[in-house]
C-alpha cells in the first residue's frame, strides 16, 4: 500500500515568509503528527491531528500551525518564518489508537534565508 | 520527567562486526518502545514495537531485546548497506500532551 506522501520534498524561503507542507497519510490512518528534525535537537514533536481535530500540541510558538481535512490529508503552516526555523519536517501517520507504532513521510526540507 | 537516551552517538564496525546499540528510557509506565533507522536526508523507517520486558524481535541481521529500563538493538555481522542512523522512541503524556519522545539516535557506520 501507498506510503506517507510529504509535498514539497524541499523549500527555500525568505526570513519572514510563511510557508505550507502538505501530508498524505496512509489510506486508512486517521492520525497525523508533525515533527521538527534539527542536528541539534533531534525530532521535536509539533502537533498531531486526529478526526480533522489537534488531539496534543508541542511546545512550539503559534507561528506553527496545522489543520487536518476530512480525508485525513494534512497541512503545516509556519508563519513569519526565522531562520531558525531551518530543519527537516516530518509527518508521521498512524491508525489513531495509542501506543502503535507511526510510519513517516520523506520529510519536507526547509531552508530560511 | 519522561526522556529517552542513546549510546553510543556514533559507531563504526568493519563488515561483519556484530556490536549493540542502546536506548535507556525514564518514562512512566511504558506503553511501547520503538525502533526506527534513518537513512541521510529520509524519514524514519519503522523496524520494530516492544511492549514488555523480555521481548525479543528480529528482522535479517536486526534483534531488538527490551528489559524494565532499557532496550538493546543488537546487530550481527552487519553490511555496509545497514550503515544508517538508528532511532528508538517511546509514548509519553507530560503536562496532558501524549507524544512520542524520540532519542538522538546512533549513527552507525559499516565498513566494506
Amino acid at each position: 500500500k501507498a506510503g506517507v506522501t510529504q509535498t514539497p520534498r524541499y523549500l527555500i524561503k525568505t526570513r519572514g515568509q510563511q510557508v505550507t507542507l502538505s501530508c498524505s497519510p496512509i489510506s486508512g490512518h486517521r492520525s497525523v503528527s508533525w515533527y521538527q528534525q534539527t542536528p541539534g535537537q533531534g525530532l521535536q514533536f509539533l502537533f498531531e491531528y486526529f478526526s480533522e481535530t489537534q488531539r496534543n500540541k508541542g511546545n512550539f510558538p503559534g507561528r506553527f500551525s496545522g489543520r487536518q481535512f476530512s480525508n485525513s490529508r494534512s497541512e503545516m503552516n509556519v508563519s513569519t518564518l526565522e531562520l531558525g526555523d531551518s530543519a527537516l519536517y516530518l509527518c508521521a501517520s498512524t491508525r489513531g489508537t495509542a501506543n502503535t507504532e507511526a510510519f513517516f513521510g520523506q520529510g519536507t526540507r526547509l531552508t530560511v534565508v | 520527567e519522561d526522556q529517552v537516551t542513546q549510546s553510543p552517538e556514533a559507531l563504526r564496525l568493519q563488515e561483519g562486526e556484530s556490536s549493540s546499540l542502546n536506548c535507556s528510557y525514564t518514562v512512566s509506565g511504558l506503553r511501547g518502545l520503538f525502533w526506527y533507522r534513518q537513512d541521510p536526508g529520509k524519514g524514519p523507517e519503522f523496524l520494530f514495537t516492544l511492549y514488555s520486558a523480555g521481548e525479543e524481535k528480529e528482522k535479517e541481521r536486526l534483534k531488538a531485546t527490551l528489559t524494565k529500563k532499557e532496550s538493546f538493538l543488537h546487530i550481527t555481522a552487519p553490511k555496509p548497506e545497514d550503515s544508517a542512523t538508528y532511532l528508538c522512541a517511546v509514548p509519553a503524556t507530560t503536562s496532558g500532551t501524549y507524544k512520542y519522545i524520540f532519542g538522538t539516535g546512533t549513527r552507525l557506520k559499516v565498513l566494506a
